[in-house]
């Protein structure tokens, strides 16, 4: 089937530790991106990227860091600089064409404890 | 920039009973996009429609409506003879020059039996 995998679906962290979210599409889509999403405040850009080996900040970057070295991936990184990481983590992909729908995984609940 | 406002943040409707979610948007865009996603407890976004701004057409799709209006930059929601399963978190984005979509703070409806 095609779509886009997030793993692991619940993810435990505690205070000062990296973690890399997984995000895998098989829909040969160019563009990928990471939104964060807290009660109360929809969905919130991280980073998105394009093309492969490019990716740009999007509102809320600061504390994340993102590669994209395969067009299938777009893995996200939680650094122990971000303050306040506790939040459900959404990936979705998108053909090039503007103005197309973006498809979305299942997402990444991250707790830090 | 973009902005999406989704000024109702919880409805509580009867089974039957026809409900409608607001959407706001601003943008300087001339061409646009406007989305409604759905957000069952599952997490996973679902794309319901998409609308791109030289199309005023209002659109059925079974008892789902969408009344377009860009004299007052709306984008509303209406499911008629609402259903426990529509119970969930809706979503209104937009996007424009900039591919990325711009979401919403979400609707929680809730259709009660």
């Amino acid at each position: 089937d095609g779509g886009i995998t997030q793993s692991p679906k619940y993810l435990f962290r505690k205070e000062g530790q990296n973690v890399t979210l997984s995000c895998e599409q098989n829909l040969n889509h160019d563009a990928m991106y990471w939104y964060r999403q807290d009660p109360g405040q929809g969905l919130r850009l991280i980073y998105y990227s394009q093309i492969v080996n490019d990716f740009q900040k999007g509102d809320i970057a600061e504390g994340y860091s993102v590669s994209r070295e395969k067009k299938e991936s777009f893995p996200l990184t939680v650094t122990s600089a971000q303050k306040n990481p506790t939040a459900f983590y959404l990936c979705a992909s998108s053909p090039k064409s503007r103005g197309s729908e973006a498809f979305f995984g299942q997402g990444t609940r991250l707790t830090v404890v | 920039a973009q902005k999406v406002t989704q000024a109702q943040t919880e409805i509580s409707v009867v089974e039957k009973e026809d409900v409608t979610l607001d959407c706001v948007y601003e943008t300087r865009d001339t061409t646009y996009y406007l989305f409604w996603y759905k957000q069952p407890p599952s997490g996973e976004l679902v794309f319901l429609i998409r609308r791109n701004s030289f199309d005023e057409q209002n659109e059925i799709s079974g008892r789902y409506s969408w009344n377009f209006q860009k004299s007052t930059s709306s984008f509303n929601f209406t499911i008629t003879a609402s259903q426990v399963v529509d119970s969930a978190v809706y979503f209104c984005a937009t996007s424009g020059s900039a591919r990325q979509l711009t979401f919403g703070s979400g609707t929680q409806l809730t259709v009660l039996p």
